[in-house]
């Protein structure tokens, strides 16, 4: 299994709190990503970044923000939480031999009350 | 844009049954294509995918999947179910390797019965 940890694994906030999500990969992997995953929506891309300081948007970026300081740590930001931000948020990376295959984390599951 | 449509949100098949789990996509390039599998609570696991080549591709725990890119489909097939096999399953389609922007469909949950 690729070396993918995220943290926290269960977060429960209150509407109009800052939450900041981690992922954290030992792989050294180039690219990284944040999904979040709805019932019915299967994964959409929030962010994605192809190497430290260079992020970009994907499909439901709205109401994020992301950063890459390090190779090894991507951090997804939600700068004042609410109820429809509540969800399973995934990491993924890519990148060593396989560029064309993301490998995905256990997954955090956020709830803004 | 690309997208993918996975036909049936449940399907349940009997131990030792065929299973067939179906998607088709859309893509304005020549498509690179995935099937993850998602056990409770987990992250997901890639069952197989298709870039270039063979478009019989061959997974994991017995999985297949035949791109076709006249039918723009990219069905999951097993000759025979077995219990392990229940969970949910999603296709997903990129256009490249490197930084991918995975699309994904609304996955199918798989019911195995006894």
């Amino acid at each position: 299994d690729a070396g993918i940890t995220q943290s926290p694994r269960h977060k429960v906030t209150e509407t109009g709190t800052p939450v900041t999500l981690r992922c954290h990969q030992t792989e050294n992997h180039r690219y990284m990503y944040w999904y979040r995953q709805d019932p019915g929506h299967g994964l959409r891309l929030i962010h994605y970044s192809y190497g430290v300081k260079d992020t970009d948007k994907g499909e439901v970026s709205d109401g994020y923000s992301v950063s890459r300081s390090k190779t090894e740590d991507f951090l997804l930001t939600l700068e004042s939480a609410t109820s429809s931000q509540t969800s399973v948020y995934f990491c993924a990376i890519s990148g060593g031999a396989y560029t064309d295959t993301q490998y995905f984390g256990p997954g955090t599951r956020l709830t803004v009350l | 844009a690309q997208s993918v449509t996975q036909l049936g949100s449940h399907v349940s098949v009997s131990e030792g049954a065929l299973v067939l789990l179906r998607c088709n996509y859309s893509s304005s390039v020549p498509p690179y294509l995935f099937w993850y599998v998602q056990y409770p609570n987990q992250g997901l696991q890639l069952l197989l995918k298709y870039t270039t080549g063979a478009t019989l591709v061959k997974g994991i725990n017995g999985f297949e999947a035949e791109f076709k890119k006249s039918e723009t489909s990219f069905h999951l097939t097993k000759p025979s179910a077995h219990m392990s096999d229940a969970a949910e399953y999603f296709c997903a389609v990129s256009e490249k390797q490197g930084a991918q922007k995975l699309v994904f469909g609304q996955g199918t949950r798989l019911t195995i019965n006894p």
